[in-house]
């Protein structure tokens, strides 16, 4: 089945903990993308990767890292995670970039304490 | 600063009704409009799309529209059904001043659908 999966789905940590999140998808699929959702914020673009050691900032780039070593993975790293990084994160994947339809992942809710 | 506005948090529709969705937007360096559906617990879903040539795409109860002149889109739903009930992110494809498209999506806050029986 083609998917996006991201874990954990759910996540309560503490401010300063260096925490990742996974993100695999199976549809050989160049370009992924990090997003969080906010309330009255909708989705708003972290990073993206256009293909294999490809990484460009998006929106709100602060206090996130990505790395794509692997076409299939693209992990989002806090390396000190901050009570303002609480939100709804989503990974999706598509094609190539540009494509209009973008495979999102079920996300991974994050709280930090 | 918010280039694709949804200004209606929610809206709640009778089943059977038209579901009228709205989205603003604030420059023309766009060469798709895109909507996604969101349930709870799941990601986006890509739900329909139009390009920038194009006032109206269907695509059976659902129908996008583009103002261009009024720089509004929307999406109408018809009709509607509870299965409808969720999260709907209007979102635009941005391209650059030579004209190719660079392919960045920006979404908008998102409008939650009620359809009530």
């Amino acid at each position: 089945e083609a998917q996006v999966t991201q874990n954990p789905r759910y996540l309560i940590t503490v401010t300063g903990k260096k925490l990742t999140v996974t993100c695999s998808q199976n549809m050989n699929h160049e370009y992924m993308s990090w997003y969080r959702q906010d309330p009255g914020l909708g989705l708003r673009q972290i990073y993206y990767s256009m293909n294999v050691e490809v990484t460009d900032k998006g929106d709100v780039p602060e206090g996130y890292k990505v790395s794509r070593k692997e076409k299939r993975n693209f992990p989002l790293i806090l390396e000190s995670p901050s009570p303002n990084q609480t939100s709804l994160y989503f990974c999706a994947s598509s094609i190539i970039i540009g494509a209009r339809e973008q495979y999102f992942g079920p996300g991974t809710r994050l709280t930090v304490t | 600063d918010q280039q694709v506005k949804q200004n209606s948090p929610s809206l709640s529709v009778q089943e059977g009704r038209i579901s009228i969705l709205n989205c603003d937007y604030t420059n023309s360096m766009f060469d798709y409009f895109l909507w996604y559906k969101k349930y709870p617990a799941e990601g986006p879903t890509f739900l329909i799309s139009i390009s920038s040539i194009k006032d109206k795409n269907e695509d059976g109860r659902f129908t996008v529209f583009l103002n261009k002149s009024a720089k509004h889109l929307s999406l109408h739903i018809v009709p509607s059904q509870p299965g409808d009930s969720a999260v709907y992110f209007c979102a635009t494809r941005g391209f650059n001043a030579g004209g190719t498209s660079y392919g960045k999506l920006t979404f908008g806050q998102g409008t939650i659908l009620t359809v009530h029986p």
